[in-house]
């Protein structure tokens, strides 16, 4: 069965902290991963898309990883800010299908 | 571009009532998506649409549950009728047409309650 496994279920850090989310994924045949962040009350936006020949992709402050091998993706969020508070969810999408698979996401609260 | 629309942002409805919920996706997508989001389950998709037809609709929970896009701009999603299990968010979604890595880009979405 497709299934997208996040962890930790939620975390809270200090402003100014490093922080990294864990994502392993059981998909296939596998096209590619995508990192979302979600804020309260609103939809989710795109942050990274990798596809399996990709192994780091960066914007901004967020960096996510891929190692197609073991089947695990990893976020890593650098100075933290207030405005990171949210969920971020991490989805994949398998073959050529247009059909995405969602985590259940890890709760992230960056307090002052 | 207003990015995908989604209408109403919150519905209270008793058990038993029909309830539409409408989107609007980006003008010049071909794919439109319907999400359920849920604590317990998180984002499910139901449906979805390349060029207003219906591709898989494995994801719709039961009869209850119909879509339908009679046109390249506007969808809806019915419930009839509607259950207090039904309560949850409901995102619409949208991108364009070829290659793997089109981003599919989220309405506000639609917060359900049925009591």
């Amino acid at each position: 069965k497709n299934q997208v496994e996040q962890s930790p279920q939620s975390l809270i850090i200090l402003e100014g902290k490093n922080c990294t989310l864990q994502c392993n994924y059981t998909v296939s045949p596998f096209s590619n991963l995508r990192w979302y962040k979600q804020d309260t009350g609103r939809g989710p936006v795109s942050l990274t898309i990798m596809t399996f020949s990709e192994n780091t992709k960066s914007n901004g402050r967020y960096t996510a990883t891929l190692d197609a091998d073991t089947k695990q993706s990893s976020l890593h969020i650098t100075a933290s800010q207030l405005s990171d508070s949210a969920s971020y969810i991490c989805v994949v999408k398998a073959g050529a299908t247009n059909k995405l698979i969602f985590g259940t996401g890890t709760l992230l609260a960056v307090q002052p | 571009d207003a990015g995908v629309i989604q209408s109403p942002r919150h519905e209270v409805t008793e058990m038993g009532q029909e309830v539409t919920l409408r989107c609007k996706p980006i003008s010049g997508h071909d794919y439109l998506f319907w999400y359920r989001q849920t604590m317990m389950r998180g984002l499910e998709l139901l449906i979805y649409f390349n060029n207003n037809v219906p591709i898989d609709d494995s994801g719709m929970p039961e009869d209850r549950f119909s879509a339908k896009m009679p046109n390249a701009s506007f969808s809806t999603l019915k419930i009839q009728p509607s259950e207090p299990r039904d309560s949850a968010v409901y995102f619409c979604a949208s991108t364009p047409s070829g290659g793997a890595r089109n981003e599919q880009f989220f309405g506000p979405g639609t917060r359900l309650t049925v009591l």
